[in-house]
């Protein structure tokens, strides 16, 4: 069974904490790791494609980096703003999918910012 | 312009009527996917076609069955729906298949409701 597992499920904080949440997935056959945002009533919305071990993206106010040798990203974003309320997805793409472009979901972290 | 549209955006019907969700994409792309949104809210991919080529069929009944009339248009049929079925169906594109940085790109989603 190939899991995708986020964590936390759900995180409250306050406008202007910054927060970081975990996707983790299988280390072997690697291929690709995708972020999504995706706000309520909305779809969900690339963030970013990170391939290479040690990969650091951003964007914003919000950065991920990525560690395939031991199956984990992380998201983060600094001083965080109502607008960042949203859930969080991560996706898997495996090598031996690589062909079809096949994404394995994980949960999502839900992610409530109050003002 | 919307860049990946579903219609309908709601669609409650009665068990053991067939229903069709139409997907349209005006991006030029090669690539486009079904996906069910599950009672755990995991997004776990259907189908995929790749210029009008059949490439992804996960398991699932074949009362579903889709239908590509060229490749900016993906269409899921079900037939003889179930309790089940209901869930929010979601359609996305991306730019082809095989480049790790392929992001897909999504529609607003169906809820479709099975009384």
């Amino acid at each position: 069974i190939l899991n995708v597992e986020q964590s936390p499920q759900s995180l409250h904080v306050q406008e202007g904490d910054s927060t970081n949440f975990t996707c983790s997935f299988p280390s072997s056959n690697f291929y690709a790791l995708h972020w999504y945002r995706w706000e309520t009533a909305k779809s969900p919305e690339a963030l970013f494609v990170m391939t290479l071990n040690g990969d650091e993206k951003k964007k914003g106010r919000i950065s991920a980096t990525l560690n395939t040798k031991e199956g984990y990203s992380y998201l983060y974003i600094k001083g965080s703003q109502p607008e960042d309320s949203a859930t969080y997805l991560c996706a898997f793409n495996r090598r031996r999918d690589s062909n079809t472009g096949k994404l394995i979901f994980g949960q999502g972290t839900t992610l409530q910012v109050k003002p | 312009d919307t860049a990946v549209s579903q219609t309908p955006k709601y669609l409650v019907t009665q068990m053991g009527n067939d229903k069709s969700i139409k997907c349209e994409q005006n991006l030029g792309h090669d690539t486009m996917y079904w996906y069910k949104q599950d009672s755990k809210k995991f997004l776990k991919i259907m189908f995929s076609y790749n210029n009008k080529e059949l490439i992804i069929n996960e398991t699932v009944p074949n009362r579903f069955s889709p239908k590509s009339p060229d490749k900016a248009h993906l269409n899921l049929h079900i037939n003889s729906l179930e309790l089940g079925d209901s869930a929010v169906y979601f359609c996305a594109s991306s730019q082809g298949v095989g480049l790790s940085t392929d992001t897909q790109y999504f529609g607003p989603g169906t809820r479709l409701t099975v009384l």
